[in-house]
């Protein structure tokens, strides 16, 4: 009940195509949800985050989207570019005395120049 | 610049070897966390502290042992009770562990273990 599933594990896409990447939960207490972007050798940096309270959150090229009733949230790469390329992480987390995150597996996204 | 500083970035150890993994903030953050990356697996937590002198195990604590004596410091001691450590290893912290700003994690760029 605790896992986050990530899907795909790998995804690659043309430079200026949409990068899309899945996530679905069971646990109902999470109540917030970030992306994190990590490059090779590198610590993942927080890229977005959305709560349940709404359906999309949008920042420049990176667009959550939210489905409560689904329990799955998504992020969306616009006009991907070969700088993007790197693991996305989405995270879910609550509160349980002190915040909880529950990681997915992450997805390697390559952008093809 | 504030941020988490981790060291060493890569360290070979050899098996029956303990190893000490380094971690230290500037951020003024009272959160502290230890995280292990295995390819395919995510990011699994080791061990955390919400303020010095007290931290908590994790999901994966076996073979591992921690202190938080300041504030920006919180080393992780990959004993040699740990039956598979080689893995890459983040550290970080959070403004607190409970109320607003503990959801914002900050991560440090890592150490890679190898056993040989």
């Amino acid at each position: 009940q605790q896992q986050v599933k990530q899907s795909p594990q790998s995804l690659i896409v043309q430079k200026g195509g949409i990068s899309i990447i899945n996530c679905a939960y069971e646990n109902t207490a999470f109540d917030y949800f970030p992306w994190y972007q990590q490059f090779p050798g590198k610590g993942p940096a927080l890229l977005i985050a959305i709560r349940p309270d709404v359906s999309e959150k949008k920042e420049g090229r990176f667009t959550i989207s939210f489905n409560k009733s689904a329990k799955q949230f998504s992020l969306h790469i616009m006009d991907s570019q070969p700088g993007d390329s790197a693991t996305y992480f989405c995270a879910a987390s609550f509160r349980s005395g002190t915040y909880k995150y529950i990681f997915g597996t992450g997805t390697r996204l390559k952008v093809l120049a | 610049d504030g941020g988490i500083t981790q060291s060493p970035k890569y360290l070979f150890r050899k098996e029956g070897q303990n190893v000490t993994l380094s971690c230290e903030q500037n951020l003024n953050h009272d959160a502290m966390y230890w995280y292990r990356q295995d390819p395919g697996q995510g990011l699994r937590l080791i061990y955390y502290s919400q303020i010095v002198n007290d931290f908590q195990k994790g999901d994966i604590a076996e073979g591992y042992s921690v202190s938080r004596e300041k504030k920006e410091s919180f080393p992780l001691t990959v004993t040699s009770a740990q039956k598979n450590p080689t893995a890459f290893y983040l550290c970080a912290s959070s403004v607190s562990a409970r109320g607003p700003g503990a959801n914002v994690l900050t991560f440090g760029a890592g150490s890679r273990l190898t056993v040989l």
